[in-house]
């Protein structure tokens, strides 16, 4: 069964700073790896999409990396800005039998920058 | 760009009541999707849909809950007789195909509350 974690649970930076939020997985069968966003209360607004076969993805100041073998991801926000406060949400789709799009999510890093 | 809606966005029942809950999926999107989200606790896939029947389901989704796709746009979650336990944020999602290129969008969520 898959199972995602990740790391830290929280995490407070001072606006400008460079980040990263991990992301692990167990079974290194998978079909991709997304990364979402989630404001307090709302939906999830999907950032970027990994491929297995897919190393990295950028868009604007975010880039994610995929290490399947391994089973890890990272996401980098450079610059950040309060803005980017949210919490991230990794999630991988198992590749194989009947999964028609199920993803399975971490809990989520909630993250604060401050001013 | 085009986005899941989901009505409504907050409902109150009481304990054994009926909910359905409602979702406009993207237009061209094939596959359709219901998720929730417990306070505090994970994103959880319950059922996946392509071409008008189930093609995936967890072990919450059990005989209480039950989707439709009544006509071309909307694609219902039904909560038969609902419990305490079913309170939580409850996502539609949608995407255009399964294979690993295709990003799955969510709606913003209906939360439901459950006395």
């Amino acid at each position: 069964k898959q199972e995602v974690t990740q790391i830290p649970a929280a995490l407070s930076v001072p606006e400008g700073e460079n980040l990263v939020l991990n992301c692990s997985f167990t079974d290194s069968a998978i079909y991709n790896l997304q990364w979402f966003r989630q404001d307090p209360g709302k939906g999830l607004t999907s950032l970027l999409l990994i491929q297995s076969s897919q190393r990295e993805q950028t868009s604007g100041r975010l880039n994610a990396s995929l290490d399947k073998s391994s089973g890890r991801s990272t996401l980098y926000i450079a610059a950040s800005q309060p803005g980017d406060s949210a919490t991230y949400l990794c999630a991988v789709r198992n590749a194989g039998g009947t999964s028609y799009g199920k993803l399975t999510f971490g809990q989520g890093t909630i993250l604060t920058v401050h001013p | 760009e085009p986005e899941v809606t989901q009505t409504p966005s907050h409902q109150v029942t009481q304990m054994g009541q009926e909910v359905i809950l409602r979702c406009v999926p993207i237009s061209n999107h094939l596959y359709f999707y219901w998720y929730r989200q417990i306070l505090g606790q994970k994103v959880e896939f319950l059922v996946s849909f392509y071409n008008n029947e189930i093609s995936e389901k967890s072990e919450i989704f059990d005989d209480q809950f039950s989707v439709e796709r009544p006509d071309g746009s909307n694609f219902t979650l039904k909560i038969r007789s609902t419990k305490l336990e079913d309170s939580a944020m409850y996502f539609c999602a949608s995407s255009y195909r399964v294979r690993s290129g295709n990003t799955i969008y969510f709606g913003e969520g209906s939360w439901l509350t459950v006395v």
